[in-house]
């Protein structure tokens, strides 16, 4: 089955500085890849995706690579705020599935004032 | 439109007692997915519903239950609650594969 693998789990930056987090993904048919932030007590919500027919979509200050040569994908948030520190995930799956999107472990990302 | 709706939002039980975690979504999503999240362990899938009428095994599905009663509803049981069970429960719902998932508010459950 799929295999995501994140890094770093925690990360700091001051405000104003862009944060990367990395994924790698194990099946080379995985198609889809969102990421999802999570507050604190909070549930995960989605705040962007891709689909391997692209390899780059921003939103905003929010941006996605995404590699399938190597197999992997990266956020990118840039102008860090306070508000950005959170858990994030990425996720990986494919077509067909019904199964589940198979989740990193997650990175905390920390924006520091 | 609610979206998906969970009840209860804690709920503390000793060792053996059961209980029902309900989950409803207005979506008119096909797919539905009992999670948990433990620190440091991301989320892991338990049972998932494909469509109404069907449900299958995830990550984890030992000492847990599910029931799809229609398309709106799927309910996670633990029949004989353990301390391990201690968790945050998330469940979750889809339209389609390759969309996304969207989840409800959680249960944070506490077994003594």
């Amino acid at each position: 089955g799929e295999n995501v693998e994140q890094h770093p789990s925690t990360l700091s930056v001051q405000e104003g500085d862009s944060a990367v987090i990395k994924c790698t993904y194990s099946d080379s048919a995985s198609n889809y890849f969102p990421w999802y932030k999570q507050e604190l007590g909070k549930r995960p919500q989605l705040i962007i995706d891709i689909r391997s027919n692209v390899g780059e979509k921003k939103d905003q200050r929010i941006a996605v690579t995404l590699n399938k040569t190597a197999k992997h994908f990266s956020l990118h948030i840039t102008e860090t705020q306070p508000e950005d520190s959170a858990v994030y995930f990425c996720a990986a799956s494919k077509d067909g599935s019904a199964r589940q999107l198979t989740f990193g472990s997650g990175t905390q990302l920390t924006v520091l004032p | 439109n609610a979206g998906v709706t969970q009840t209860p939002k804690f709920q503390v039980l000793k060792t053996g007692q059961s209980m029902t975690l309900q989950c409803a979504q207005d979506m008119n999503h096909n797919s539905m997915y009992w999670y948990r999240q433990d620190p440091g362990m991301g989320l892991r899938l338990i049972y998932y519903s494909a469509s109404e009428g069907t449900t299958d095994k995830g990550e984890v599905p030992n000492g847990y239950n599910v029931s799809r009663l229609n398309k709106r509803e799927f309910s996670l049981r633990l029949e004989s609650a353990a301390p391990s069970q201690t968790s945050v429960y998330f469940c979750a719902s889809r339209d389609r594969n390759n969309s996304p998932l969207h989840f409800g508010n959680g249960t944070r459950l506490t077994v003594t």
